[in-house]
């Protein structure tokens, strides 16, 4: 069973420029959410979609969207980046919402997207 | 808010002893979830254990177990017979009804032979 697959592993850009991640989630998980890993922040969270509506959003600038394909697949899209967006972007996928609080809620991380800005 | 705490930036301990990773969480809530996942260099987040609110039993998983302590707000974990492939970075994780995943800052954890 392939697991949470994030692409591109790396990528390198420079302030001001834009940046789309892709993720693909476990086959038959339908929901997806989306992490920021800093070493000064830590981890934090971005939005969740599931069924192609965002269901859940953290608190991050407007700069930072997402959206969800009928085939459960999610891209991140961040817009005029700034230094401070270098970080491990983390794509996770459950089965149902991360709220259900039903023994399904566990999340799957993939390896994440390392974003580099210069 | 709702927050978070791990205590031990780092920890270090021998090959085959044990050693328990601290962290407390503040919520109002009464439903949610905790966890501990693990990250390696890799960078792969991999779940180590899970522990619903509501249950008393502490949930274990192999050599690793953790001590919840709801009145308290704590979350410990224990691993026993620590192995090198332990060795990563530990995060505790609350998860509360309606919202998503909130992290602690993480525990470095080194295995030595």
């Amino acid at each position: 069973k392939a697991g949470v697959t994030q692409t591109p592993r790396y990528l390198i850009k420079t302030r001001g420029q834009q940046v789309t991640l892709s993720c693909s989630p476990i086959s038959g998980h339908r929901s997806v959410s989306w992490y920021q890993q800093t070493p000064g922040q830590g981890l934090q969270f971005l939005f969740e979609y599931f069924s192609e509506t965002q269901r859940n959003k953290g608190n991050f600038p407007g700069r930072f969207s997402g959206r969800q394909f009928s085939n459960s697949r999610s891209e991140m899209n961040v817009s005029t980046l700034e230094l401070g967006d270098s970080a491990l972007y983390l794509c996770a996928s459950s089965l149902s919402l991360n709220w259900a609080l039903s023994g399904a809620n566990v999340l799957t991380f993939g390896a994440g997207s390392r974003l580099t800005v210069l | 808010a709702q927050t978070v705490t791990q205590s031990q930036p780092e920890m270090s301990v021998q090959e085959a002893e044990t050693v328990t990773l601290s962290c407390t969480y503040d919520t109002s809530e009464n439903n949610y979830y905790l966890f501990w996942y693990k990250q390696p260099p890799s960078r792969q987040m991999i779940l180590v254990i899970r522990q619903e609110a509501y249950k008393q039993q502490n949930a274990t998983e192999n050599r690793f177990s953790v001590n919840f302590q709801k009145a308290a707000k704590s979350f410990s974990l224990k691993i026993s017979d620590s192995q090198l492939g332990d060795t990563a970075m530990y995060f505790c994780a609350f998860m509360p009804a309606g919202t998503a995943l909130i992290f602690g800052k993480g525990t470095t954890l080194s295995v030595s032979s």
